[in-house]
């Protein structure tokens, strides 16, 4: 079946550092890969996604780019502040229209950014 | 505002007692999820719903019901079969021309 992998945490960083959080996939098809943030004690909030490979996503200063030849979907931003303290989630979904089963997601990597 | 309420935000309930998740959306979506959070765990899908009136099993049903009879609404029933429900609930919806999720601010349900 589909699984997703990601980095655990925490990851703590000092304002300004560079972020790379790693997330690889494994997937039967063509899947849409995601990143997914959530700060505490909300639900989860779409950062950004690629349909199909070589695709890059970006939101918000945060990239990923989809690479079906090492399978991974690695998050990283250039220069992180202390707002972006969260749970970051990597995610697949198998479909590309309607009808989809779910998400796949990793386990999360918390992220904290310290002053 | 378009969107995905639940309610309520917190929700404490007495061993053996069933308890019911209200979901509701105004995006028009036709599909809904559910998932369940634990920590370290992720999010586990435990129901979805394609249409009105249809429902399917997800990784982690047991012990947990919905129902669909409005497209609207999508509420979870977690049953006194649950045998460890505490945990924080996320309700989902989607568009059935993309496969991005919205989500809604969550449940969290404490069994005392």
């Amino acid at each position: 079946g589909d699984s997703v992998t990601q980095m655990e945490g925490p990851v703590t960083l000092s304002e300004e550092a560079f972020l790379t959080i790693n997330c690889t996939y494994t997937a039967t098809g063509y899947p849409s890969l995601f990143w997914y943030v959530q700060y505490p004690g909300e639900g989860l909030q779409l950062l950004l996604k690629a349909t199909k490979a070589d695709d890059k996503g970006s939101n918000k200063g945060f990239e990923a780019t989809y690479r079906k030849e090492t399978t991974s979907f690695h998050l990283e931003k250039g220069s992180v502040q202390v707002s972006d303290s969260a749970v970051y989630f990597c995610a697949l979904s198998e479909r590309t229209g309607g009808g989809a089963d779910g998400l796949t997601f990793g386990k999360g990597t918390h992220l904290i950014i310290q002053p | 505002d378009g969107g995905i309420t639940q309610s309520p935000k917190y929700l404490f309930r007495k061993e053996g007692q069933n308890v019911t998740l209200s979901c509701e959306q105004n995006l028009n979506h036709d599909a809904m999820y559910w998932y369940r959070q634990d920590p370290g765990q992720g999010l586990r899908l435990i129901y979805y719903s394609q249409i009105v009136n249809d429902f399917q099993k997800g990784d982690i049903a047991e012990g947990y019901s919905v129902s669909r009879e409005k497209k609207e609404s999508f509420p979870l029933t977690v049953t006194s079969a649950q045998k460890n429900p505490t945990a924080f609930y996320l309700c989902a919806s989607q568009t059935d021309w993309s496969n991005e999720q919205f989500f809604g601010p969550g449940t969290r349900l404490t069994v005392l």
